[in-house]
C-alpha cells in the first residue's frame, strides 16, 4: 500500500519570507510525486511533479521541491511568499508500475500574512 | 482545450432521491478517475477507469454507488438512493498516464 504524510494542517508565513511544505511518503518500488493547490471552491491544480532525474523539481508559481530518495520527503518550497500563495496543498505518491491512481496527502493549509 | 468538465456545479437533492454526476475528460486522457472530497476523509479515490474499463472500484463506498464510462469522452457516477452523508464535493480527473488533470468539482448536498 502507499501512503502520504503531511504533518502540518497549517502553515503560516509572513510574505517574503521563504516557506516549506512538508511531505513524507511510503511506496512499495519507486515513486512519482506531486504537488498540487487549492483555492477555495475550485478543484486541484498541477504544481509540480518528480519522476526521475534531478532531486530539485522546478514548477509553477516559483515553486520548488526536493526529492529526497533516504528521507522519502518531498517538502515544497519557496523562496519568498506571496499571500496570493495563500491555498491548500496537497502531495501526493504514484508507484511508477501498476496502479495508475495518486495517493492523497490530508493537505496543508498555507496562510501567507501580509 | 477546455480542460476536464464536470456538471453539475452544485447539486441539492432529498435524501433518497437518485444523483447523477457527470464527467467530460480530456480528449486522449486514457485514464479517469472519481475522487470525493470532506472535511474528515480528505480526497479518497472512488473509482478509475483506463480506456473506458473499470480498474479499481475498492473506494466506493457500497452498492448504493455505481460509475460507468460508455465511452472516452463521457463517464458519470451515479448515487441511488443518497443519503446525507453522501454530501461532499466529488471531483473528477484525468490523465495520460502521470499527472492528473482536474475538474471543478460538484458540491453535492443531500437533505
Amino acid at each position: 500500500a502507499q501512503s502520504v504524510a503531511q504533518p502540518e494542517d497549517q502553515v503560516n508565513v509572513a510574505e517574503g519570507n521563504p516557506l516549506t511544505v512538508k511531505c513524507t511518503y511510503s511506496v512499495s518500488g519507486n515513486p512519482y510525486l506531486f504537488w498540487y493547490v487549492q483555492y477555495p471552491n475550485r478543484g486541484l491544480q498541477f504544481l509540480l511533479k518528480y519522476i526521475t532525474g534531478d532531486n530539485l523539481v522546478k514548477g509553477s508559481y516559483g515553486f520548488e521541491a526536493e526529492f529526497n530518495k533516504s528521507q522519502t520527503s518531498f517538502h515544497l518550497k519557496k523562496p519568498s511568499a506571496l499571500v496570493s500563495d495563500s491555498a491548500l496543498y496537497f502531495c501526493a505518491v504514484q508507484k511508477d508500475t501498476g496502479r495508475r491512481a495518486l495517493t492523497f496527502g490530508s493537505g496543508t493549509r498555507l496562510q501567507v500574512q501580509p | 482545450d477546455a480542460g476536464v468538465i464536470q456538471s453539475p456545479r452544485h447539486e441539492v437533492t432529498e435524501m433518497g432521491q437518485e444523483v447523477t454526476l457527470r464527467c467530460k475528460p480530456i480528449s486522449g486522457h486514457d485514464y479517469l478517475f472519481w475522487y470525493r472530497q470532506t472535511m474528515m476523509r480528505g480526497l479518497e479515490l472512488l473509482i478509475y477507469f483506463n480506456n473506458n474499463v473499470p480498474i479499481d472500484d475498492s473506494g466506493m463506498p457500497e452498492d448504493r454507488f455505481s460509475a460507468k464510462m460508455p465511452n472516452a469522452s463521457f463517464s458519470t457516477l451515479k448515487i441511488q438512493p443518497s443519503e446525507p452523508r453522501d454530501s461532499a464535493v466529488y471531483f473528477c480527473a484525468s490523465s495520460p498516464g502521470g499527472g492528473y488533470t482536474f475538474g471543478s468539482g460538484t458540491r453535492l448536498t443531500v437533505v
